[in-house]
Formats: C-alpha cells, sequence, structure tokens
C-alpha cells in the first residue's frame, strides 16, 4: 500500500526553466510533508518542508505547495540549475516521526 | 552543529556473514534515531527507529536488528545475511516529540551481498 507516490520516474528540464516535481498522497491525516534530494551514493539532504496548515512555503529558488482537498503536493524549482539534477524524495508524516517516502524523481537539468 | 557519521561507507559480505553497521550523532541530545534502506531503483523503507537507549521499533520483519547502547549511538546489525540484504542503508535523527519532524540523514552505507 503505496501512501506517498511520485509517479514519475524521471523529468528533464532546460536550464533556467522551471522544474515541477509532484507528489500524491492517500492518507488524509498526513499533517507534514518534506522533499528531499538525493545525489548518487550520498544520504538524502532536506530541502524543504509544509505543514498541513499551510498551503505554501517558499524557500529562494524552491517553492513547496499543498493542495490538501486533492492531497497532492509539489515542489517548483525557478530557475533549474545543473546542479539541481539529482533524485527528489517527498515524504509525509502523521502526527510523529515517521516518515513515509515515495519512490523518487529523477531529475535532469539540460545545460 | 550537529553531524551524523556512518560506518563503513561500503561493504562486501558473503551471503551468511554476520552484519554491523554504525551510526553516530553529534552536536545533539536524546535525538530520535533511524535506519532506512533504499534498494535499487527505490524509494526509502523505514527498518527501525528508536526514541531513547534501549527503545527500538521495528517496523518491516525481517533478517535485521537494530540497537541503541548509548543516546547517540545506532547499531544495525544481522546474524546471517541474505542475498536480498543487499541496499543503501541510511541513519537519520531528529529532534521532538511529534509534529514537525525533520529527520536528518547520514551519507549512507552501500552493502552488497554475494
Amino acid at each position: 500500500d503505496q501512501q506517498v507516490k511520485q509517479n514519475s520516474p524521471s523529468l528533464s528540464v532546460q536550464e533556467g526553466r522551471i522544474s515541477i516535481l509532484n507528489c500524491d498522497y492517500t492518507n488524509s491525516m498526513f499533517d507534514y510533508f518534506l522533499w528531499y534530494k538525493k545525489y548518487p551514493a550520498e544520504g538524502p539532504t532536506f530541502l524543504i518542508s509544509i505543514s498541513s496548515i499551510k498551503d505554501k512555503n517558499e524557500d529562494g529558488r524552491f517553492t513547496v505547495f499543498l493542495n490538501k482537498s486533492a492531497k497532492h503536493l509539489s515542489l517548483h524549482i525557478v530557475p533549474s540549475q545543473p546542479g539541481d539534477s539529482a533524485v527528489y524524495f517527498c515524504a509525509a508524516s502523521e502526527g510523529g516521526n515517521k516518515l513515509v517516502f515515495g519512490a523518487g524523481t529523477i531529475l535532469r537539468v539540460k545545460s | 552543529s550537529q553531524t551524523i557519521h556512518q560506518w563503513p561507507a561500503t561493504l562486501v559480505q558473503p551471503v551468511g556473514s554476520p552484519l554491523s553497521l554504525e551510526c553516530t550523532v553529534e552536536g545533539t541530545s536524546n535525538p530520535n534515531l533511524y535506519w532506512y534502506r533504499q534498494a535499487a531503483g527505490r524509494g526509502l523503507q523505514l527498518l527501525f527507529y528508536s526514541v531513547g537507549i534501549g527503545q527500538i521499533s521495528s517496523e518491516v520483519p525481517q533478517n535485521l536488528s537494530a540497537s541503541r547502547p548509548q543516546d547517540r549511538q545506532f547499531i544495525l546489525s544481522s546474524k546471517k545475511l541474505l542475498l536480498s540484504d543487499s541496499g543503501f542503508y541510511l541513519c537519520a535523527w531528529s529532534v521532538g516529540v511529534g509534529g514537525a519532524d525533520t529527520q536528518y540523514f547520514g551519507p549512507g552505507t552501500r552493502l552488497t551481498v554475494l
């Protein structure tokens, strides 16, 4: 039972353009959502998070949007840079400290 | 600032051999600690988590066990490795008592069981 789904295994974007990574979830009790970035053979790096009481959180080039009615969140990266090429994981938690991760989306930013 | 260490970085072990992976955290007290595994092309699967010394919760029944002998030390073990234990093992820490609790990951251990 996949509670957190990232339906796009990969995404290719031109440098300078916007990257939009999507994530869907099924558990309506999730109240905290996070995005992580991972390079090969390294641990994931925390990027940005959002609480369920908000619908948007912005940090520099990264913005996360949450649509609770659709059980959908997205990560926008503007402008995209070649160094953004990595695997992006979304994760969610329900009132506690256990995270449920999606399978990840590989982002390739072409220069 | 907080740092998290994992070792070894890579490990090749024969089937049936024992396993011990270690994780330590510096710069924080009483962290929550986690072990995850990432199989090839898959997401991160939570294996164990601990909210304190000697307190271990297992998420997935399997061939592995975890222990927390000290506040900032978390160990992943196996008595006899299986081929299916191959993967990328990640330790993570967080602080907090629920709610918005961001986890921070170590560099990982690549385990290959032959």
